[in-house]
């Protein structure tokens, strides 16, 4: 199975601020990488997919980068409604793993 | 645009089984492949498997294969989990996601199903 490590495990900002996520897959995975959003409660929500494209709909202050297996999610300008969980997945080879998750803290 | 819409919360005995349902609406069911995935208190998301209901093909994470079925309800546009066999550590919120296009991205998902496994 492709494991995925994801870091940090939390993340403290304030609103403005920018902010990014990392997550290193153990193999190659071909840029076959989404990026999900969780808030309490609620079921995660797709942000980012094929490690750059923005899902429609989601503020373009979220982007998503890769280079190699390395990959990065960056908030510009985190609002108060991005404090909230995130995870990476790879869709490249089944099962689809998903990162230990980032909690953005305030 | 589609919605999934999962059945409400289950509290089981250990060793018995529960079946979470996954309704769709708003596009071609023969056209989806529904992906199952859960999430125990406080922690991460785990995938579980997948189904395309057209083909009734499914595939399962190896540590669920066995004791988790996929089926689905055409005529319904209704996805179904089992888990049999359940076990304490089976308590968790289950939910169901739309793979989408080559990507095989998830989009959109269930509100989740807490299925609490309980003496």
């Amino acid at each position: 199975d492709i494991q995925m490590t994801q870091s940090p495990s939390s993340l403290s900002a304030s609103v403005g601020d920018r902010v990014t996520v990392t997550c290193r897959a153990s193999g190659n995975i071909d840029n076959y990488l989404n990026w999900y959003q969780q808030t309490p409660g609620k079921a995660p929500n797709l942000l980012i997919y094929a490690a750059s494209n923005l899902q429609t709909g989601v503020p373009s202050r979220f982007s998503g980068s890769a280079s190699g297996t390395d990959f990065s999610l960056t908030i510009s300008g985190v609002q108060p409604e991005d404090f909230a969980t995130y995870y990476c997945q790879q869709s490249f080879v089944m099962p689809y793993t998903f990162g230990q998750g980032t909690k953005l803290e305030i | 645009q589609v919605q999934l819409v999962q059945s409400g919360a289950e509290v089981k005995k250990p060793g018995s089984s529960v079946k979470v349902s996954c309704k769709a609406s708003g596009g071609d069911f023969n056209t989806f492949t529904i992906s199952w995935v859960r999430q125990a208190p406080g922690q991460g998301l785990e995938w579980m498997g997948q189904i395309i209901p057209v083909f009734r093909s499914t595939k399962y994470a190896q540590r669920f294969q066995g004791r988790v079925t996929f089926t689905a309800d055409e005529s319904t546009t209704t996805a179904y989990m089992e888990v049999s066999s359940l076990r304490s550590d089976d308590t968790a919120i289950y939910y169901c996601a739309r793979k989408i296009d080559h990507w095989n991205r998830s989009d959109p998902w269930g509100q989740g199903t807490l299925v609490t496994v309980s003496t």
